[in-house]
């Protein structure tokens, strides 16, 4: 594909309520990225994956935060019991190899009611 | 403690006239450094990527410097656009491998006519 791309691009949930945010990554990539980044915020890193597997978790914000990334390319991230906290824009990035240029997706921004 | 940390926090500009940002980091080893601008409701994309032996590099009408010595870069822009009202961030990677990216928070730049 031309770029990363995630989906929804927008999504409005009401508190309590899973969610599942998708990311596809530019063809080949092999890292990817997930980032959460607040209204008027830098970017917060959350998980990333190397292949399907995924070497650094740390910046998950608690345990109804996991993502899954299946045959080294498209990622979901899974949101469950949303909180209003929650609310913030979703960005994917993708890179080859790991560590140089990452490349962004346009951000999925959630809305917990 | 591996940070980046940008100024301004906010710039407003007359349309035609130039700024330069900044960015100051502790991060080390230090492999890269790349600015990204960020359209409002859009994903960041890649300005420019300097390695540890360039100082300048230029895109368009933007003009990024690095001083590895003391660990600062600069990004400048030259005959500002509306169409440069964004927000700019630079991240400092590193190591080449991995997930070793640090983000700053970011300048707002609003140029207005």
């Amino acid at each position: 594909g031309a770029g990363v791309s995630q989906s929804p691009s927008n999504k409005v949930t009401e508190k309590g309520k899973d969610v599942e945010l998708r990311c596809d990554p530019i063809s080949g990539h092999t890292a990817l990225y997930w980032y959460r980044q607040s209204l008027g915020q830098g970017l917060e890193f959350l998980i990333y994956f190397q292949g399907n597997s995924a070497p650094d978790k740390s910046g998950l914000p608690s345990d109804r935060f996991s993502a899954e990334r299946t045959g080294g390319s498209v990622s979901t991230l899974t949101i469950q019991r949303t909180q209003q906290e929650d609310s913030a824009v979703y960005l994917c990035a993708s890179s080859s190899p790991p560590g140089y240029e990452q490349f962004f997706g346009p951000g999925t921004r959630l809305t917990v009611l | 403690k591996n940070q980046v940390e940008q100024s301004p926090q906010s710039l407003i500009i007359l349309e035609g006239k130039n700024c330069t940002l900044q960015c100051n980091y502790t991060v080390s080893p230090f492999s890269n450094l790349r600015w990204y601008k960020q359209d409002t409701g859009r994903g960041p994309v890649s300005l420019t990527i300097m390695t540890f032996s360039e100082n300048t590099k230029s895109n368009g009408r933007y003009t990024a410097t690095l001083d590895a010595d003391t660990k600062q870069s600069s990004l400048h822009i030259t005959a500002s656009q509306l169409s440069d009202s964004a927000s700019y961030i630079c991240v400092v990677s590193g190591q080449n491998t991995g997930n070793q990216f640090y983000f700053g928070t970011g300048t707002s730049l609003t140029v207005i006519p």
